[in-house]
């Protein structure tokens, strides 16, 4: 599966909407980019995916470049609750793993 | 619609022991995952299991393994406990039609002394 690269840790204000970035450079045309969070102390929760097209959901966009070369995960209005280390993964289609990196550490600030 | 429980949330063992890990997927999932979660490190993929058979694993040894019961529920195992066992298991489940969407439970907490 292609690497991703993510920031190691961001901040954001509540209220506005939080621009979370993701490279994946070496992504292939059969890999979909994922999305996911996880609060301190739970489990990783799913947020979105998307191969090609923009994806929209009740928690958050997904935008996707032309060449697919990076993705912007878009939380609208940032919560304190949406405090988490966010994971993006690539993951081949047909393959049965998420190969979860370090993540970006995301604090939401009152 | 139930969600992913695992159990037991937290225990300790030492050294050489075996451990336990039980898993009840969510309502009407049909693939099991697990992953290892060191402190400060993202999950690792364990392995998966689909209709009772392995489906898939990753870079662990053979000391690791698992089961999947016909109704969906999984167990994994653990010989030999290292120090470096001591990590966060999560198990997650999925629809074989949407291998990329996990549910994951809250996990099992296991210090290896």
């Amino acid at each position: 599966d292609a690497k991703t690269t993510q920031p190691t840790s961001m901040d954001c204000a509540e209220g506005r909407a939080a621009n979370l970035p993701c490279n994946h450079s070496t992504i292939s045309g059969n890999e979909y980019v994922y999305w996911y969070r996880q609060i301190h102390s739970q489990g990783p929760q799913y947020i979105i995916h998307g191969l090609k097209n923009n994806e929209t959901n009740e928690m958050a966009s997904l935008i996707i470049t032309e060449d697919r070369k990076s993705s912007t995960l878009i939380l609208p209005h940032a919560t304190l609750r949406d405090t988490a280390v966010y994971y993006c993964i690539v993951r081949v289609d047909g393959n049965n793993r998420l190969a979860f990196g370090k993540g970006n550490q995301v604090v939401v600030i009152p | 619609e139930t969600g992913v429980t695992q159990s037991p949330t937290h225990l300790i063992k030492t050294r050489g022991q075996q451990v336990t890990l039980r898993c009840s997927s969510q309502s009407g999932h049909n693939t099991v995952s697990w992953y290892q979660q060191a402190l400060g490190q993202g999950p690792q993929f364990i392995f998966q299991y689909y209709r009772e058979e392995e489906n898939g694993r990753g870079n662990f040894p053979p000391r690791f393994s698992g089961l999947q019961f016909p109704n969906y529920s999984s167990e994994l195992n653990v010989n030999a406990l290292e120090l470096d066992d001591s990590a966060l298991y999560l198990c997650a489940s999925s629809l074989a039609s949407s291998p990329g969407e996990l549910f994951f439970g809250e996990g099992s907490r296991l210090t290896v002394l």
